[in-house]
């Protein structure tokens, strides 16, 4: 069965210091992967995804993630941290065009 | 283009009471889909449409549990005799041919509370 495991429940950098949130998954298929943010309260916004073609993958805000098959991982970066990126972060998988989704991570970003 | 829409975006309900959600796609997307996010969790599928037909229902979706998308655009979702483990953040997501099959949009959420 597909899955997505998101090593890290929190997170805490710098403001300016890289981020680098992770995210393995298993799927019997070429998947296709997605990250999504969330701020408190609200919805899920898109940052970024990969379907096919280039594996590394640029999304809003200056985040990007790396598809790596070899090693099922699809881990979302970002050089520099801005107080703006603290939300939780959630990496999908789409299996019959529905997402399965980790737990989630919580950024915290200090000054 | 004005994103998907949920109302409302927040329910206080007293145990065993009926609920109902309301969920706008963007509105050229032929697929609606439900998900269901309790605290610390990912969100969790319920359901998928595709114009009025409903595909797929979670097991998450018991039979107090019932979707529909009568033309094909809003989507409701109804909770009959609801419990305290109801409370969650139900969300809406939409999605279109152009974007790619499986590229989904979600709304605000509404937010279950069970008294």
């Amino acid at each position: 069965a597909q899955s997505v495991t998101q090593l890290g429940s929190h997170v805490s950098v710098s403001e300016g210091a890289l981020v680098l949130l992770r995210c393995n998954y298993s799927s019997s298929v070429p998947p296709y992967l997605f990250w999504y943010v969330q701020y408190p309260n609200q919805g899920l916004q898109l940052l970024l995804k990969y379907t096919t073609g280039a594996t590394l993958v640029k999304g809003i805000n200056g985040f990007e993630a790396e598809f790596k098959k070899s090693e099922t991982s699809f881990h979302l970066t970002k050089p520099s941290a801005h107080m703006s990126d603290a939300a939780e972060y959630f990496c999908a998988v789409s299996v019959d065009n529905k997402l399965i989704f980790g737990a989630g991570t919580r950024l915290a970003v200090h000054p | 283009d004005t994103g998907v829409s949920q109302n409302p975006r927040h329910k206080i309900t007293k145990r065993g009471q009926n609920v109902t959600f309301r969920c706008d796609p963007i509105s050229e997307h032929n697929r609606l889909y439900w998900y269901r996010q309790t605290l610390g969790q990912g969100p969790e599928f319920l359901t998928y449409f595709q114009n009025e037909a409903q595909l797929e229902k979670s097991r998450l979706l018991s039979d107090r549990f019932s979707a529909e998308r009568p033309k094909g655009s809003f989507s409701t979702l109804e909770i009959q005799r609801t419990e305290q483990g109801d409370s969650a953040m139900y969300l809406c997501a939409s999605g279109g041919r152009r974007e790619g099959a499986s590229t989904q949009y979600f709304g605000p959420g509404t937010r279950l509370t069970v008294l």
